[in-house]
């Protein structure tokens, strides 16, 4: 069985700050591990993805993610947050079989102040 | 072009009456996906298509019925509309083959049953 704990459901940051949201997985297979964002009133978009190769993972709009397996932990970063990062981001996890389910943690609402 | 887009955006309905809600995906892709989201954010899978055949089909009261006529279009059905049906519904879709298997979502439908 596999689930994701995103820890805090709302997270507020400065304009300028660094981000961190906070992802922990549970697996009894080797992960897939996936972060998505989604902006107000729109569908979920791919931020970045962690599929066994390196633990480091860049993504788009200056967002990473490191996959630490000692800590089952998948936390999503970037240095200098921007207004318009605020939105609801999702944690996933899957397997490896393209037949596994996408499963998702319950959300982080990011708010930026300027 | 919208790679997954959903109609309509927004439903609202009484108690009891049956609607569809329709997708359609533009990227060549051969799986495709409902998923329920809740009033909380969580966000839930509900069935899965393959090539037009079902294979994830999760505990969901059979009065949700999917509907794929052909590879690019998967809708839902929903019979007897019940006050708890009332969530964001999205639609996405994949390569089913490749791995890691990455979703493309739609924008969703917010259904409100009144």
């Amino acid at each position: 069985a596999q689930s994701v704990t995103q820890l805090g459901s709302h997270v507020s940051v400065s304009e300028g700050a660094l981000v961190l949201l906070r992802c922990n997985y549970s697996s009894s297979v080797p992960p897939y591990l996936f972060w998505y964002v989604q902006y107000p009133n729109q569908g979920l978009q791919l931020l970045l993805k962690y599929t066994s190769a390196a633990t480091l993972v860049k993504g788009i709009n200056g967002f990473e993610a490191e996959f630490k397996k000692s800590e089952t932990s998948f936390h999503l970063t970037k240095p200098s947050a921007h207004m318009s990062d605020a939105a609801e981001y999702f944690c996933a996890v899957s397997g490896v079989r393209n037949t596994d389910k996408l499963i998702f943690g319950t959300g982080t609402r990011l708010q930026v102040f300027p | 072009d919208t790679a997954v887009s959903q109609t309509p955006k927004y439903l609202v309905t009484q108690m009891g009456n049956d609607k569809s809600i329709k997708c359609e995906q533009n990227l060549g892709h051969d799986t495709m996906y409902w998923y329920k989201q809740d009033s909380k954010k969580f966000l839930k899978i509900m069935f899965s298509y393959n090539n037009k055949e079902l294979i994830i089909n999760e505990t969901v009261p059979n009065r949700f019925s999917p509907k794929s006529p052909d590879k690019a279009h998967l809708n839902l059905h929903i019979n007897s509309l019940e006050l708890g049906d009332s969530a964001v519904y999205f639609c996405a879709s994949s390569h089913g083959l490749r791995t890691p298997n990455i979703q493309y979502f739609g924008a969703g439908t917010r259904l409100s049953v009144l």
